[in-house]
């Protein structure tokens, strides 16, 4: 079975902290992907990747950088937190050996609050 | 641009009752589609998904969902709410076959009454 590990469960970080969520995939996939999760507004993708260094933003990336240095691993930072980034974050990933339609395998997520 | 829209956040069913889990898509290329639940605290699971081999999908927990071209529509259903299928539901698409960028909806909340 598919393992996607997020390293913090819950992380409280003051205004203006660099923080750092760290994902981990134990199945060779290719892609990866962070989201962020709000009420009343679903999944909002930050960034994705394709594979090893290789990046995209997505709908949302304003405040975010990435980092993909090695294949199991996709890192999400803040270079700056601050309160309008209290949110749920969610890791994925999936392989495109078939196609894109095989389905994402998700975390169990970072609760953030940024004070 | 909305992509993908899930009518009503919250739904309310009795046990026992049809489930009906709406989501409508915009997309000018044959899509893929997905339907995911999130249990609370959990991450999200893959429930079903569309591939364009039947436009009758059926996916785990009895849960089902009609791919409709015409109406641009990939509505949920599940015939008999059980109290388990309390969750959060999430309708998903992929737009571009070039970057396979997954978009989701903003969620429905299925609450089932006794």
């Amino acid at each position: 079975d598919v393992k996607v590990t997020q390293s913090s469960r819950y992380l409280v970080k003051r205004t203006g902290e660099k923080v750092f969520l760290e994902c981990v995939q134990d199945m060779d996939h290719e892609n990866m992907f962070w989201y962020r999760q709000d009420p009343g507004l679903g999944l909002r993708l930050i960034y994705f990747s394709y594979d090893v260094k290789m990046k995209e933003k997505g709908d949302i990336p304003e405040g975010y950088s990435v980092s993909r240095e090695k294949k199991e691993r996709f890192s999400l930072i803040l270079e700056s937190a601050s309160t309008n980034q209290t949110s749920m974050y969610l890791c994925a990933s999936r392989t495109t050996k078939r196609s894109y339609n095989s389905p994402l395998h998700f975390g169990n997520g970072t609760r953030l609050t940024v004070t | 641009a909305q992509s993908v829209t899930q009518l009503g956040s919250h739904v309310s069913v009795s046990e026992g009752a049809l489930v009906l889990l709406r989501c409508n898509y915009s997309s000018s290329v044959p899509p893929y589609l997905f339907w995911y639940v999130q249990y609370p605290n959990q991450g999200l699971q893959l429930l079903l998904k569309y591939t364009s081999a039947a436009t009758l999908v059926k996916g785990i927990n009895g849960f089902e969902a009609e791919f409709k071209k015409s109406e641009t529509s990939f509505h949920l259903t599940k015939p008999s709410a059980h109290m388990s299928d309390a969750a959060e539901y999430f309708c998903a698409v992929i737009l571009s076959s070039n970057t396979g960028k997954l978009i989701f909806g903003q969620g429905t909340t299925l609450q089932v009454k006794p």
